[in-house]
């Protein structure tokens, strides 16, 4: 199984909702990773989880809150969301042998728009 | 801070010709990917370049990898219009203690024209 899946696959969230994002794979990877995508734009990396550990967050806002509950599964959990994040959000998975991480495989994504 | 620069970043080309898209980065990095993405989906691995003169085609794609001068290639050859997409590259490198992340280059979105 070489498959990244995300739940949901398109997301309308009012600004003072709460969803959650959700990002699952068998692949035994250790390495998991949160990006935003506008559009025509590259994906912007948000978090990386290593071993279930917060390795990176690139300055994110706190509205923005990631989860790693176990090895196979990345929650992205969102409050009081901005229209401006609107966005292509995508989870990526990636083999770490040796504290380096390799080849990452993406999921489709979660279409998101904040009204 | 790594910086990647891919050009062109607009691409308009006739079916079968050939043609080139550029990565630049600057920082010493071993390892360089590229990716295509067609509109509204997520991203495809299309290679991975692993080390210096690293070579690996796929139908009418061939990605190469110079290290030295910090530079990968995405060639086309005899384009057809179901390689119209956008073209990313992204290069490996270390971040904040050991972990690793991938900058990618601004894309090229590539039309193939009849």
């Amino acid at each position: 199984d070489t498959e990244v899946t995300q739940t949901p696959k398109h997301l309308v969230m009012g600004m003072t909702n709460k969803k959650s994002l959700k990002c699952e794979q068998h692949m035994g990877h250790r390495a998991m990773y949160w990006y935003k995508q506008k559009a025509k734009k590259p994906p912007e990396l948000m978090f990386v989880y290593s071993y279930e550990k917060l390795s990176i967050n690139e300055s994110v806002p706190s509205r923005f809150s990631p989860e790693c509950p176990n090895s196979s599964l990345l929650n992205l959990h969102l409050h009081a969301l901005q229209p401006e994040d609107s966005a292509l959000y995508l989870c990526a998975s990636s083999q770490v042998l040796f504290r380096r991480a390799y080849e990452q495989y993406f999921g489709p994504g979660t279409r998101l728009t904040v009204t | 801070e790594l910086k990647v620069e891919q050009n062109p970043l607009f691409l308009s080309m006739q079916e079968g010709k050939n043609y080139t898209i550029y990565c630049n980065y600057s920082t010493t990095s071993d390892r360089l990917y590229w990716y295509r993405q067609d509109p509204g989906k997520s991203l495809e691995s299309l290679f991975v370049l692993l080390s210096n003169g690293a070579v690996k085609q796929e139908g009418r794609l061939m990605a190469s990898l110079d290290t030295k001068a910090r530079l990968s290639t995405l060639h086309i050859t005899a384009a057809v219009h179901d390689l119209s997409a956008t073209y990313f590259c992204a290069v490996d490198s270390v971040s904040s203690g050991s972990a690793r992340q991938l900058t990618f280059g601004s894309g090229t979105q590539l039309t193939v024209l009849p």
